[in-house]
Formats: structure tokens, sequence, C-alpha cells
């Protein structure tokens, strides 16, 4: 069964770096997702991309992040400046938007650790 | 805003018994989308189940039931025949209909007893 690929698995990174996450979606999938987990809490949603476009954003999504579908497979997630409170659990995920309401397919997750 | 809520954090279970886990939802939509993921110490996130709010029969999938009741906005996750690999954390999920974004509970931690 195919598979939204994320890399790397984890990431170490000092305060104040830029760091790129980077995740391959299902190949005919139309829509691409980055969530969030802080250790011990809930996934947040950040952001949505369709159509070479953001489609909605949460308030978590600000100036320090952005998304890019830089060619026809790689989906990735920018942060430009990292924060201690960046530290997380990313999760790319990816769905079939042709077809009403189908589930979302998440990746194994980037950890991101920012020291 | 649509809120998910799970009141119970840690559930726990005899192997082979049977585990319900409760999910409540808030939402002023009437088509919606309803979903339970797993998420086991890997930290993968596995779709178990999904629910149509427009289907008044409840999704089945082998082990895996649910018990939506639409009015009430309550959406449980029945396992039966509890197993040890279905340790795990599990996160109850909202989507409207037309938007596939995801609105999570805070999740349960179930613990499987051998």
């Amino acid at each position: 069964e195919p598979e939204v690929t994320q890399t790397p698995s984890h990431q170490v990174t000092q305060m104040g770096q830029e760091v790129i996450l980077r995740c391959v979606p299902i190949s005919n999938h139309l829509y691409f997702y980055w969530y969030r987990q802080i250790l011990g809490q809930k996934v947040e949603f950040l952001v949505s991309f369709y159509n070479n476009e953001i489609s909605e954003k949460s308030e978590i999504f600000d100036d320090q992040f952005s998304v890019e579908r830089p060619d026809g497979s790689n989906f990735t997630l920018k942060i430009r400046s990292t924060k201690l409170e960046d530290s997380a659990m990313y999760f790319c995920a990816s769905s079939d938007w042709e077809k009403q309401g189908s589930p979302l397919h998440f990746g194994n997750g980037t950890r991101l650790t920012v020291t | 805003a649509q809120t998910v809520t799970q009141s119970q954090p840690e559930m726990s279970v005899q192997e082979a018994e049977t585990v319900t886990l409760s999910c409540t939802y808030d939402t002023s939509e009437s088509d919606y989308y309803l979903f339970w993921y797993k998420q086991p110490p890997s930290r993968q996130m596995i779709l178990v189940i999904r629910q149509e709010a427009y289907k008044q029969q409840n999704a089945t999938e082998n082990r895996f039931s649910v018990n939506f009741q639409k009015a009430a906005k309550s959406f449980s996750l029945k396992i039966s025949d509890s197993q040890l690999g279905d340790a795990a954390m599990y996160f109850c999920a909202y989507s409207n209909f037309g938007n596939e974004k995801l609105t999570f509970g805070t999740g349960t931690r179930l613990t499987i007893i051998p």
C-alpha cells in the first residue's frame, strides 16, 4: 500500500537555526497537510496545501513557517528561526480529495528537537 | 469552531476482553466525518475506522466498531477481543464535509493487560 514518507525521522537543531522537514505524499493525492504534536499533547493542525498554494492555516502557522512543493513529489515545511517551543513531532499527511471524506494518510513523523 | 473531547486520558483492559473508548464532539454542521486514529509507540498515526455522519449505520472494521449517536454528538470506539498489539494512544478526530482538515481530541492511552 502506498505510504507517506518523511525525512529525517529525527532532527536536532539549535535555537535560531532554520530547519526544513521533508515529506513525499502519496503520488495521486491532491491535498497535503502538516500537523504538530508537542510531547504529551494532542495533534494540532498547522497548514493545508492544494493546487500549489496554502488553502488553510492555523494560528500556530505564523511568519516563521512556510511550505513548498518544489517539484512533483516533495512537500516541505520550513521553520525559519527555530524556538525552543517548536520542539515537537511534525506529521505530514495527504488525502485524495476527489473522494469526499477520504481519510488522511499520515507519515511516520519527524521528531524535531530544538536546543 | 468544532471541538473534540476525550474524557478518558487512560484506559486498561484485560487481553481478549472488550473495551470502549469515549468521544464527544461539538459542531453546528449536519454533514461531517468522524475518525478514530491509533498511535502506537512508533508514533505513526494509523486510521482505525471512519464514520460518515449522514449514515445511520455504525461503522465496523473487524474487531473495531463504533457507536455513533448523532443527536448526542457521541462517537465511541469499541475494541473486541483486545490484543497486545492494540496498546496505543487512540485519537478521536472530526472533519467537516468538503474539508479534510482534522480536529483531534486529546487522546486516550490504552493499556492491554496480559
